[in-house]
């Protein structure tokens, strides 16, 4: 079985100041991470993900994250925040992408807000 | 775009009805999922589908069943609709092709009063 824990469910940051959002995972295989972005009454958004090789990966937005395996952790972070960042973040974890192993575990979720 | 539409967008229905939410792909994918989003949960498995006619359940699937009839197609019923299951449905889809990550629908908000 898989799991995510997302430490905090919202956290508040001054635009221009460093971004993270905590994500740790519970996996009995290596996992495949990803994090998604959740805009109001939109659909989920893919930010980035790890899946093998290079263990930080950068995606969009000016968004990274690196994938520790000593830690099972897969923090997200942004070195300066944007008004536009303000969303909800999703961690989630999968154990391959063929049958059973597809299917995605989430988070529960973190709110970003983002102030002058 | 993804090439996911789900529908209907939005839905109120009665306790005790039947309701139909549709999920329709243009990309041929072969892993189709319903989840459902709610406050402090995050989004949960209800259903997936590797193929068709070949389904499986999630983590809350009770009260739900899909059926597969055709690739492109992915269909959740709420058999007899409760309050608990006002939420919003998400309909996802996955490739097999190494390294890929499921793309999702734009949702359904469905209301069960």
């Amino acid at each position: 079985a898989q799991s995510v824990t997302q430490l905090g469910s919202h956290v508040s940051v001054s635009e221009g100041a460093l971004v993270l959002l905590r994500c740790n995972y519970s996996s009995s295989v290596p996992p495949y991470l990803f994090w998604y972005v959740q805009y109001p009454n939109q659909g989920l958004q893919l930010l980035l993900k790890y899946t093998t090789g290079a263990t930080l990966v950068k995606g969009i937005n000016g968004f990274e994250a690196e994938f520790k395996k000593s830690e099972t952790s897969f923090h997200l972070t942004k070195p300066s925040a944007h008004m536009s960042d303000a969303a909800e973040y999703f961690c989630a974890v999968s154990a391959g992408n063929t049958g059973t192993a597809s299917k995605l575990t989430f988070g529960t979720g973190t709110r970003l807000q983002v102030t002058l | 775009d993804a090439g996911i539409t789900q529908s209907p967008r939005h839905k109120v229905t009665e306790t005790g009805t039947p309701v139909t939410l549709r999920c329709h792909q243009t990309e041929n994918h072969r892993y189709m999922y319903w989840y459902r989003q709610d406050p402090g949960h995050g989004l949960r498995l209800i259903h997936y589908s590797y193929g068709v006619k070949d389904t499986d359940k999630g983590e809350v699937s009770d009260g739900y069943s899909v059926s597969r009839s055709k690739t492109e197609d992915f269909l959740l019923t709420l058999e007899s609709a409760t309050s608990s299951q006002t939420s919003v449905y998400f309909c996802a889809i996955r490739t097999l092709r190494e390294n890929t990550e499921a793309f999702f629908g734009q949702g359904t908000r469905l209301t069960v009063v």
